[in-house]
């Protein structure tokens, strides 16, 4: 299973683009890596998946270096609603025995 | 309408009783979990479904059994509650490695 590290918390600020990274130096070559958000009291929510180079939606973007050990989630322009933990998870989605791990996440906190 | 769903969204409930947790899911899924998020926020999954039959089951007392009825279903019963067993639970299903959650269950063990 790959084991992913990301920062335990970060501020910023509204109007402005975020970008957590995401550390998965032992990720297989079927592995995908994929981010969730959750609110307080809510559930995850996807945001956004990626196996290489760059994704993009009309949320976030994920960037992915040529070696794939670590990622990128970025956030443009975030709102006080950004506020939130953002987790990275890296797994085989094509696999269902695959136990995809939920790390400690990114506590992010925007601030007016 | 509701992707997946979850009853109660409250449990409170004295040490010793048995509960159950139902999940459903309407979005044609084959895949389904339990998560366990406890008080340090820490999400850990406890059960997989693929289409009725069980693929994960990550060192969950027995206390805990899961039941699928259906692909669209996931239950969860709880016997012999302890007061560690006090978390949020949430349900998903999964298509293609994108995880849709429930709103969550939040147990309190007295």
């Amino acid at each position: 299973l790959a084991k992913t590290t990301q920062p335990i918390s970060m501020d910023s600020y509204e109007g402005q683009e975020v970008n957590i990274t995401c550390s998965h130096n032992n990720i297989a070559t079927n592995d995908y890596i994929t981010w969730y958000q959750q609110f307080p009291s809510q559930g995850p929510r996807f945001i956004i998946q990626g196996y290489k180079t760059k994704v993009t939606n009309e949320v976030a973007s994920l960037f992915i270096p040529a070696d794939r050990k670590s990622s990128t989630l970025s956030l443009p322009r975030v709102s006080l609603s950004d506020t939130a933990v953002y987790y990275c998870l890296v797994g085989d989605i094509k696999n269902r025995d695959d136990k995809i791990i939920f790390g400690k996440g990114t506590r992010l906190h925007i601030l007016p | 309408d509701t992707a997946v769903s979850q009853t109660p969204k409250y449990l409170v409930t004295q040490m010793g009783n048995d509960k159950s947790i139902k999940c459903e899911q309407n979005l044609g899924h084959d895949t389904m979990y339990w998560y366990k998020q406890d008080s340090k926020k820490f999400l850990k999954i406890m059960f997989s479904y693929n289409n009725k039959e069980l693929i994960i089951n990550e060192t969950v007392p027995n206390r805990f059994s899961p039941k699928s009825p259906d692909k669209a279903h996931l239950n969860l019963h709880i016997n012999s509650l302890e007061l560690g067993d006090s978390a949020v639970y949430f349900c998903a299903s999964t298509s293609r490695g994108e995880q849709y959650f429930g709103p969550g269950t939040r147990l309190t063990v007295t």
